[in-house]
């Protein structure tokens, strides 16, 4: 069954780096998506990609972040300047598209394990 | 953004119960409706779509209630396997848009 990968599981830091997390949706999917969970909190959305630009973000989202889809299959999340707050599990999802699935379910990645210190 | 509305539990249910789990959601233009499962440290994983009609998937029965604003799902003859948070999650806009998820119920099944 097709699946959403990421790497790395887990990522270290230090305050004030850069860190780039990477994706690979599904292969027939058009959608992209980060979210981020914090420790203990809710799943919470970043960013929607779809067409080569994003689509949608939240106020999370701000200037340290960005959202790149540099080849065919990978989607990265980059963020600039790391911040304490910042550590988090980021998940990738993708989907079909609306057009195909009037639900436009959205599948998951295992996740990266955002570090900062 | 909206904001999606779910009891904590956790809900401490004997094997072979059936236990339901109730969502409310404050964007009356919401568009879809999903029941997620998260294993701790895992990633959501889709567990089934809510239609309005209702609809069932084996032991998994989903319920859509949009005058309410109010979205159930029950869970037949329960298996320790069932043990995990539930995820209730709502697409306002369709298309790309993000899904605002609840903080999810907390199930434990107890042999």
């Amino acid at each position: 069954e097709p699946e959403v990968t990421q790497t790395p599981s887990h990522q270290v830091t230090q305050m004030g780096q850069e860190v780039i997390l990477r994706c690979v949706p599904i292969s027939n999917h058009l959608y992209f998506y980060w979210y981020r969970q914090i420790l203990g909190q809710k799943v919470e959305f970043l960013v929607s990609f779809y067409n080569n630009e994003i689509s949608e973000k939240s106020e999370i989202f701000d200037d340290q972040f960005s959202v790149e889809r540099p080849d065919g299959s990978n989607f990265t999340l980059k963020i600039r300047s790391t911040k304490l707050e910042d550590s988090a599990m980021y998940f990738c999802a993708s989907s079909e598209g609306w057009v195909f699935s009037s639900h436009n379910e959205q599948f998951f990645g295992p996740g990266t394990r955002l570090t900062v210190l | 953004r909206k904001e999606v509305e779910q009891d904590p539990g956790p809900f401490n249910v004997p094997e072979g119960a059936t236990v339901a789990f109730n969502c409310t959601y404050s964007n009356s233009a919401s568009q879809s409706f999903f029941w997620y499962r998260q294993d701790c440290r895992k990633e959501p994983k889709l567990l089934m779509s809510v239609y309005s009609s209702g609809n069932e998937d084996g032991r998994f029965t989903a319920q859509l209630n949009r005058a309410s604003q109010y979205i159930s799902l029950l869970i037949r003859d329960s298996k320790l396997s069932d043990s995990a948070t539930y995820l209730c999650v709502v697409n306002e806009g369709g298309g790309a848009d993000g899904l605002t998820f609840g903080k999810g119920t907390h199930l434990i099944i107890q042999p």
